[in-house]
C-alpha cells in the first residue's frame, strides 16, 4: 500500500529565511507523480509544485524547490526567502494511477508552517 | 476559467436534517473527486467519477452518504440524515483524464452539524 509520511507537524521560520519541509513515501511503482499543496487559512488547496518520478531534475517554482531522492523515497520542499504569505498548512501528496489515465492522491498528514515577522 | 465552484461555502444544520453539497467542475475535466477533511483523519477520498460514472465509492463512510453526477458540469454530495460527526470541510476537485497534472480543488464547504 502506498503511504505518505510528513514527520513535522509544525514548523516556524523567520521571514526571509529558508525552510525545508520533509516528506517520505512508500510505493512499489516506478513511474508516479509527487506534489506539494499549500492550504492557507482561507482553506483553498493550492498546488505549489509537482515532480514526475522519471525526471531526475528537481522541480522548481520561483521560491519553491524540491529535493527528490527517488531511491530514498524522499520528497522535501524548500521555501527560500520565506514570506508572511507562506504561512499555511503544507501537504505532500503521492499520485497513484487508478486506471488508464485516472489518478488519485494519497495525502500526508500535513505540516503547519508559520512564518514569523 | 472560474475554477471548481462549490456551494455553499458554509452550512450549519441540525442533526437529522438532509444536507446537499454542490460542485461544478472545470469545463473539460472529466474526473471529479469528493474529499473530506477533518483534524483527526486529514484528507479522505470519499468517491470519484470518470465521465459522470461513479468509479469507486469505497471511501463513503456510511449509507447516509450518497453522491451523484447527473452531467459533466454538476455533482452533489448528500448526507441524510446528518450527524455531528459529519462536521468537516468537504472538497470537490476535478482533473483532466490522462494528464497527471494534479487536481484543481474547489474552495470547500465547511459543514457544521449541531
Amino acid at each position: 500500500a502506498q503511504t505518505v509520511t510528513q514527520s513535522q507537524p509544525e514548523m516556524s521560520v523567520q521571514e526571509a529565511e529558508t525552510v525545508t519541509l520533509s516528506c517520505t513515501y512508500d510505493t512499489s511503482e516506478s513511474n508516479y507523480y509527487l506534489f506539494w499543496y499549500k492550504q492557507p487559512p482561507s482553506r483553498q488547496m493550492i498546488l505549489v509544485i509537482r515532480q514526475e518520478a522519471y525526471k531526475q531534475q528537481n522541480a522548481t517554482e520561483n521560491r519553491f524547490s524540491v529535493n527528490f531522492q527517488k531511491a530514498a523515497k524522499s520528497f522535501s520542499l524548500k521555501i527560500s526567502d520565506s514570506q508572511l504569505g507562506d504561512t499555511a498548512m503544507y501537504f505532500c501528496a503521492f499520485m497513484k494511477p487508478i486506471d488508464s489515465g485516472t489518478y488519485k492522491y494519497i495525502f500526508g498528514t500535513g505540516t503547519r508552517l508559520k512564518v514569523l515577522a | 476559467d472560474a475554477g471548481v465552484i462549490q456551494s455553499p461555502r458554509h452550512e450549519v444544520t441540525e442533526m437529522g436534517q438532509e444536507v446537499t453539497l454542490r460542485c461544478k467542475p472545470i469545463s473539460g475535466h472529466n474526473s471529479l473527486f469528493w474529499y473530506r477533511q477533518t483534524m483527526m483523519r486529514g484528507l479522505e477520498l470519499l468517491i470519484y467519477f470518470n465521465n459522470n460514472v461513479p468509479i469507486d465509492d469505497s471511501g463513503m463512510p456510511e449509507d447516509r452518504f450518497s453522491a451523484k453526477m447527473p452531467n459533466a458540469s454538476f455533482s452533489t454530495l448528500k448526507i441524510q440524515p446528518s450527524e455531528p460527526r459529519d462536521s468537516a470541510v468537504y472538497f470537490c476537485a476535478s482533473s483532466s483524464r490522462g494528464r497527471g497534472y494534479g487536481y484543481t480543488f474547489g474552495s470547500g464547504t465547511r459543514l457544521t452539524v449541531v
